[in-house]
């Protein structure tokens, strides 16, 4: 699986739109990203993936660059709830054996600030 | 349509005591997984199995850990002769099926079972 970077950490004010970003520069054609959060202690709680097109759904939307070499995910409304370890990750759509495992790297930790 | 259930959530083991953790994947996954957090440190795949076979055990440490995933009821993660180093937080995962588009592929966690060795 490809290798992302993520900055270790970000502030967003309450209501505002949190931008993450991700690099994942070594991308392969068949790699989806993936974006996975963590709440403090709970349990990774998937929130988006897409391939090449941009995606949205109910918790976020995700822009990915026309090269595939990097990609955003936005929070158009961010609450202090939305406070967390974001996790950007690259991987194999399908298939058997080690491509399906997650690959979490350090992630960026949010801070949704009042 | 319940989620991934763990159980328990929190266990206390001495050292050389046995450790049993419990996953049920959410309904109709066939497929789970199983990651450790160390304190303080990001999430580390440890193993993958389907129904009744281990496709993945490549983050298994050696010795002590097993895992499985019967035809019937949960999968088990066991550790025997727990050491403190063991002490972490384990997380379950699931997902429908492999193949396909990346949506098939969604793992879906639950709460996870913190480990405490004293």
């Amino acid at each position: 699986d490809a290798k992302t970077t993520q900055p270790p950490s970000m502030d967003c004010a309450e209501g505002r739109a949190a931008n993450l970003p991700c690099n994942h520069s070594t991308i392969s054609g068949n790699e989806y990203v993936y974006w996975y959060r963590q709440i403090h202690s709970q349990g990774p709680q998937y929130i988006i993936h897409g391939l090449k097109n941009n995606e949205t759904n109910e918790m976020a939307s995700l822009i990915i660059t026309e090269d595939r070499k990097s990609s955003t995910l936005i929070l158009p409304h961010a609450t202090l709830r939305d406070t967390a370890v974001y996790y950007c990750i690259v991987r194999v759509g399908g298939g058997t054996g080690t491509a399906s495992k997650l690959t979490f790297g350090t992630g960026t930790r949010l801070q949704v600030t009042l | 349509n319940a989620g991934v259930m763990q159980n328990p959530r929190h266990l206390v083991r001495r050292r050389g005591q046995e450790a049993r953790l419990r996953c049920s994947p959410m309904k109709g996954h066939s497929h789970v997984y199983w990651y450790r957090q160390l304190p303080e440190e990001g999430l580390k795949f440890m193993v993958y199995l389907q129904k009744e076979n281990i496709i993945d055990e490549s983050g298994m440490p050696k010795e002590r850990f097993s895992a499985e995933f019967p035809k019937e009821g949960p999968s088990i993660l066991r550790i025997q002769q727990v050491v403190r180093g063991d002490s972490a937080a384990y997380f379950c995962a699931s997902s429908p099926l492999l193949g396909g588009s990346g949506t098939k592929n969604i793992q879906y966690f639950g709460a996870g079972t913190r480990l405490s060795v004293l």
